[in-house]
C-alpha cells in the first residue's frame, strides 16, 4: 500500500482480556518500530525490528507485551491481561533505511481502551 | 538521564503571524533531532532531520535550527492548515534506536 496500515484503528478491552494489534508497513521498509502514546504525550519507543529480526524491546513495559514479525513484513503487537494503565494510542512506524534512522513513516495507529 | 522539553505547550497565531517554537534537550551523545508534524487522530508525519549544532533545514514556511542544547522551528507566515502538533525528538547514540519524543507544542492559526 501506499502507507504504513494499522488495523484495528479502535479496540475496546475489558481489564483481563487479551489483544491483538496489526500493523502492515510500506512494502520493501525493512525496519519496523511500535511506539505508545498516552493522551498529551509524546510517543514512547517500545520495540524495534529489522526485517524478521526484534533487535530492541527495551521499551516494552512489561512481559505482558510481546511483539512479532515472523516473515520480515506484517507485524503484531500482543498484549496479554490488559490493565487499565495499558490504555492508550499504539503507532506503527517503517523506514526502508536501519534501525538508527529517526526518519519514520507512521502508521494512524490503534486506540485501545481498556475499561 | 535524556530528555527533551517543548515550550509553549500551546500556542495561538493569526494568520501571517510568524513565532518559533523551542525544543530544549539533554542528550548523553546526539545522534540526530528530528521534527514532526502530528494532525488530530493520524501519526506523526516527518519535517526535519537536524545532526549538527549551526544545521538549518527550510521547507515551505518552516525552518528548523539546532544549537548544542535545543531547536527552534520557526514558522513564518503561517496559515490556518499550519494548525497542528509538532513534536520534536532525539536519538542518543546510546539508547540504540528509540527516539525520545517531547510532549509537543500544538499550534492554532486563525484566519
Amino acid at each position: 500500500g501506499a502507507g504504513v496500515s494499522q488495523s484495528p484503528r479502535y479496540k475496546v478491552a475489558k481489564r483481563g482480556q487479551d489483544v491483538a494489534l496489526r500493523c502492515d508497513p510500506i512494502s520493501g521498509h525493512v525496519s519496523l518500530f511500535w511506539y505508545q502514546q498516552a493522551l498529551g504525550q509524546g510517543p514512547e519507543f517500545l520495540t524495534y525490528f529489522q526485517n524478521e529480526a526484534q533487535l530492541d524491546k527495551s521499551g516494552l513495559p512489561s512481559d505482558r507485551f510481546f511483539a512479532e514479525r515472523p516473515e520480515g513484513s506484517v507485524s503484531t503487537l500482543k498484549i496479554q491481561r490488559t490493565q487499565q494503565e495499558d490504555s492508550a494510542v499504539y503507532l506503527c512506524a517503517s523506514s526502508v533505511l536501519g534501525g538508527d534512522t529517526g526518519e519514520l513513516f507512521f502508521g494512524e495507529g490503534s486506540r485501545l481502551t481498556v475499561l | 538521564e535524556d530528555q527533551v522539553t517543548q515550550s509553549p505547550e500551546a500556542l495561538r497565531l493569526q494568520e501571517g503571524e510568524s513565532s518559533s517554537l523551542n525544543c530544549s534537550y539533554t542528550v548523553s551523545g546526539l545522534r540526530g533531532l528530528f521534527w514532526y508534524r502530528q494532525d488530530p487522530g493520524k501519526g506523526p508525519e516527518f519535517l526535519f532531520t537536524l545532526y549538527s549544532a549551526g544545521e538549518e533545514k527550510e521547507k515551505e514556511r518552516l525552518k528548523a535550527t539546532l544549537t548544542k542544547k535545543e531547536s527552534f522551528l520557526h514558522i513564518t507566515a503561517p496559515k490556518p492548515e499550519d494548525s497542528a502538533t509538532y513534536l520534536c525528538a532525539v536519538q542518543a547514540y546510546q539508547a540504540g534506536t528509540a527516539l525520545i519524543f517531547g510532549k509537543g507544542t500544538t499550534l492554532s492559526v486563525s484566519s
